[in-house]
């Protein structure tokens, strides 16, 4: 099965701090991606990843900003965080080719404070 | 830019009767279109999706959806619904070409299964 750990369930963070939220895959897919998910905004997308040291913003990358070195790991990192910042973040990945699902981290919620 | 759309923020329905949960979509070109569950405090998993053939898809824990390319819609349902359906439920469409499998969500829409 594939496997899409996130390093944290759950993070309390202060105002200001600089965070780093980790993803890692085991499945070797090329594509890894940062969603943020928040009450009737359903999932949107913050940055992907389509190959190693490859990034583009999605649809609110304001404040985010993300790193790749190795295939298998994406992170996803908070340069000042912020209470508007409170959310859970989904790590997902999926393959390179074809119209493929992807496939979901468990989540970290996380607070700023 | 592709969109997915599900109308009902929840749907309620007792245990045993079939269920329906809605989704239109919005694309240029062909559609491929998902389904995702997600329990409390989890991450989503992946029920179904359609890339093209029959217009019936069959997925995960007896949940199908149904492609009808004139009304662009593709609700997801299931004949007899179980309490341990209830969970938030999303559409997705995929946006990008080539090797960007870039998925675009709905807002979600909550199912509740009452006993």
């Amino acid at each position: 099965d594939v496997k899409v750990t996130q390093s944290s369930r759950y993070l309390v963070k202060r105002t200001g701090e600089k965070v780093f939220l980790e993803c890692v895959q085991d499945m070797d897919h090329e594509n890894m991606f940062w969603y943020r998910q928040d009450p009737g905004l359903g999932l949107r997308l913050i940055y992907f990843s389509y190959d190693v040291k490859m990034k583009e913003k999605g649809d609110i990358p304001e404040g985010y900003s993300v790193s790749r070195e190795k295939k298998e790991r994406f992170s996803l990192i908070l340069e000042s965080a912020s209470t508007n910042q409170t959310s859970m973040y989904l790590c997902a990945s999926s393959p390179g080719v074809g119209p493929a699902e992807a496939f979901f981290g468990q989540g970290t919620r996380l607070t700023v404070v | 830019a592709q969109s997915v759309a599900q109308p009902e923020d929840q749907v309620n329905v007792a245990e045993g009767n079939p269920l329906t949960v809605k989704c239109t979509y919005s694309v240029s070109g062909n559609p491929y279109l998902f389904w995702y569950v997600q329990y409390p405090n989890r991450g989503l998993q992946f029920l179904l999706k359609y890339i093209t053939g029959d217009n019936l898809v069959k997925g995960s824990y007896g949940f199908e959806a149904e492609f009808n390319k004139s009304q662009t819609s593709f609700h997801l349902k299931k004949p007899s619904a179980l309490v341990s359906d209830s969970a938030l439920y999303f559409c997705a469409v995929r946006e990008g070409s080539g090797a960007t499998n870039k998925l675009i969500f709905g807002t979600g829409t909550l199912l509740a299964v009452q006993p």
